[in-house]
């Protein structure tokens, strides 16, 4: 069956870099384009960016435009987000999510000192 | 950007009273509107789709309705198991999402 599973999260200080990775099994990976949304602990759903089905194309949320990087490995079904220049406000629980269909379970990102 | 106004934030209502939730866009997003389901430390759930589709195996008593810029989801009978967190989200333009509308048990 269709499954996606986040991985990568933890606690990160204020300024560095994490990488969030999320294998896809149980579809044609290369087929479909691949979202990351996040959660703030106690909060609603924030869409955080987007990559087409071949990475041709991405797009980002204002929030973390210029800091974080969507990619994806189609020969490793991978979908991956790059974070940079964390702060305490990505404190988050990130989702990949299939379309808008299929989500992952998320990993969980703490930006403390 | 294409802001979502979800309303009302929260509610509390009987098992068996019908529930209903607005969302609106702030510009034409034709029916590229999605309807989710949260439960506490879960990932949200897909239940409508389209503004007015329902996803395979979601119980009828959810709906959707509307298109432009005012929408509709309704619980027609609440149920116990509907206790959660519903979200709207327009994806006309990537995916702008509803504050949330906590629904309780009265």
């Amino acid at each position: 069956q269709v499954q996606l599973v986040e991985s990568g999260g933890g606690v990160v200080q204020p300024g560095r870099s994490l990488r969030l990775s999320c294998a896809a099994s149980g579809f044609t990976f290369s087929s479909y384009g691949m979202h990351w949304v996040r959660q703030a602990p106690g909060k609603g759903l924030e869409w955080v960016a987007v990559i087409w089905y071949d990475g041709s194309n991405k797009y980002y949320a204002d929030s973390v435009k210029g800091r974080f990087t969507i990619s994806r490995d189609n020969s490793k079904n991978t979908l991956y987000l790059q974070m940079n220049s964390l702060r305490a406000e990505d404190t988050a629980v990130y989702y990949c999510a299939l379309g808008f269909d299929i989500w992952g379970q998320g990993t969980m990102v703490t930006v403390s000192s | 950007d294409i802001q979502m106004t979800q309303s009302p934030s929260s509610l509390s209502a009987s098992v068996g009273d019908r529930v209903t939730i607005t969302c609106q866009a702030s510009q034409d997003i034709s029916n590229y509107l999605n309807w989710y389901q949260q439960k506490p430390g879960k990932a949200p759930k897909l239940l409508i789709y389209d503004a007015s589709n329902l996803e395979t195996g979601v119980p009828s008593r959810f709906s959707g309705s509307g298109s432009g810029t005012d929408f509709t989801f309704t619980i027609s009978s609440l149920q116990p198991e509907d206790i959660a967190t519903y979200y709207c989200q327009q994806y006309d333009n990537l995916g702008t999402f509803g504050q949330g509308t906590k629904v309780e048990i009265k």
